[in-house]
């Protein structure tokens, strides 16, 4: 049972490249999140997904899209990267409503630089 | 307004006492869960415990317990027994409603001292 896995570990990007990040989990859960983790501002929601093919924004949304198109994946796209996307970014699944079941369970983390 | 505050950046703790770990929320909503997660130095996120905003009793598990103070919008971490291992990050949380948002603090960093 490996829970919430998450690639890369690690990218590197320069400035106006793009790139996906794979959040995949094999737990059956319906909500699906991706974070941001910043030093001194703590984790701050991107866009969440309640379900197959459905995806809301978060809190900072703004240079990011996201798609669900498999309950088991979600996936965080990076269209044209920016200096200040740096960060670590955490995909976190739960059972939610459904399920009576809201702790989230968080993937490993990715660190990207954009230089 | 911040939906969590967390106002410890930094606490230290002798080993084998009990540390309370604060935390207070922001809602008008009825219905909300708060959780406490753990990031130790190798970057995991690891749950802890979770209070739903209609539970009578406070959360215990194992070690962990949260002291829910509702009319004071509190939900406090408490570690008892302090372990070595029990040095890292925390932070608390809150589901807001019905809702899939999750807020997150900025967290306390906890030194456990031999």
């Amino acid at each position: 049972n490996a829970g919430v896995t998450q690639t890369p570990k690690f990218r590197v990007l320069k400035t106006g490249q793009s790139m996906t990040l794979l959040c995949a989990q094999d737990m059956n859960h319906e909500y699906m999140y991706w974070y941001r983790q910043d030093p001194g501002m703590g984790l701050r929601l991107i866009h969440y997904s309640v379900g197959e093919g459905t995806t809301a924004k978060g809190e900072v949304p703004d240079g990011y899209n996201v798609s669900r198109l498999k309950k088991q994946n979600f996936l965080l796209g990076l269209e044209s990267a920016a200096p200040s996307q740096t960060s670590v970014y955490f995909c976190a699944s739960s059972g939610g409503a459904a399920q009576d079941v809201y702790e989230q369970y968080f993937g490993p983390g990715t660190r990207l630089t954009v230089t | 307004a911040q939906k969590i505050t967390q106002t410890q950046p930094g606490m230290f703790v002798q080993e084998k006492e009990a540390v309370t770990l604060d935390c207070t929320y922001d809602t008008s909503d009825p219905s909300y869960g708060l959780f406490w997660y753990k990031q130790p130095s190798s970057g995991e996120m690891i749950f802890l415990i979770y209070q739903g905003s209609y539970d009578q009793q406070n959360a215990t598990e194992g070690r962990y317990s949260l002291n829910f103070q509702k009319a004071r919008k509190s939900a406090n971490l408490v570690i008892s027994a302090s372990q070595l291992g029990d040095s890292a990050m925390y932070f608390c949380a809150m589901r807001e409603g019905d809702g899939n948002q999750f807020y997150f603090g900025t967290g306390t960093s906890l030194t456990v001292i031999p």
